[in-house]
């Protein structure tokens, strides 16, 4: 079964260090989305990516994030400048068009997430 | 501002009895609902989706109730078995921008006794 996946599992880095998250969403979905969840709290939306351009993104994802889709498979979330409440679990989804059948674009499929920890 | 609750932390059902776990929510505007179940260090696995033209939406032992008039809904997991220990997480969104994203609850953390 096609699955999301995402690269480096577990990713550490020192404060004000740039930092790259990539995922590779599933082959056929064009909806692209980016969530966090701090240790201990919620699953939080970040941002959505559609036709190659930012869809929604939340309160959260300011100025120091940004998202590309650098090639037909990849999809990556940049940190410039990070900071310490940027530790968290970083988890990529990704869904399909409407009327794709049983998979519809409501139904975001996650991956496993990749832990960030900034020192 | 929590526009989906989900007030129960944890909840701990014997198994092969019926699990019901709640949620509430508050935003009028979502329609449609779905329930994540994870475990710890995975990704949220979906299990099952609800539009809110619907009440109820049944798969195998899994069944999701809509109750859009006190904005509530419930996951039924019957028979409950061991695997299904983990957190279980209500999501919801408004369907109607395209590519929104998911409003999360906190999730309840299901025990199964054997």
């Amino acid at each position: 079964e096609p699955e999301v996946t995402q690269t480096p599992s577990h990713q550490v880095t020192q404060m004000g260090q740039e930092v790259i998250l990539r995922c590779v969403p599933i082959s056929n979905h064009l909806y692209f989305y980016w969530y966090r969840q701090i240790l201990g709290q919620k699953v939080e939306f970040l941002v959505s990516f559609y036709n190659n351009e930012i869809s929604e993104k939340s309160e959260i994802f300011d100025d120091q994030f940004s998202v590309e889709r650098p090639d037909g498979s990849n999809f990556t979330l940049k940190i410039r400048s990070t900071k310490l409440e940027d530790s968290a679990m970083y988890f990529c989804a990704s869904s399909a068009m409407r009327g794709s059948g049983r998979t519809s674009y409501n139904e975001q499929f996650f991956g496993p997430g990749t832990r960030l920890t900034v020192l | 501002d929590q526009q989906v609750k989900q007030n129960s932390p944890s909840l701990s059902v014997q198994e092969g009895r019926i699990s019901i776990l709640n949620c509430d929510y508050t935003n009028s505007m979502f329609d449609y609902f779905l329930w994540y179940k994870k475990y710890p260090a995975e990704g949220p696995t979906f299990l099952i989706s609800i539009s809110s033209i619907k009440d109820k939406n049944e798969d195998g032992r899994f069944t999701v109730f809509l109750n859009k008039s006190a904005k509530h809904l419930s996951l039924h997991i019957v028979p409950s078995q061991p695997g299904d220990s983990a957190v279980y997480f209500c999501a919801a969104r408004d369907s109607g921008g395209g590519a929104d994203g998911l409003t999360f609850g906190k999730g309840t953390h299901l025990i199964i006794q054997p």
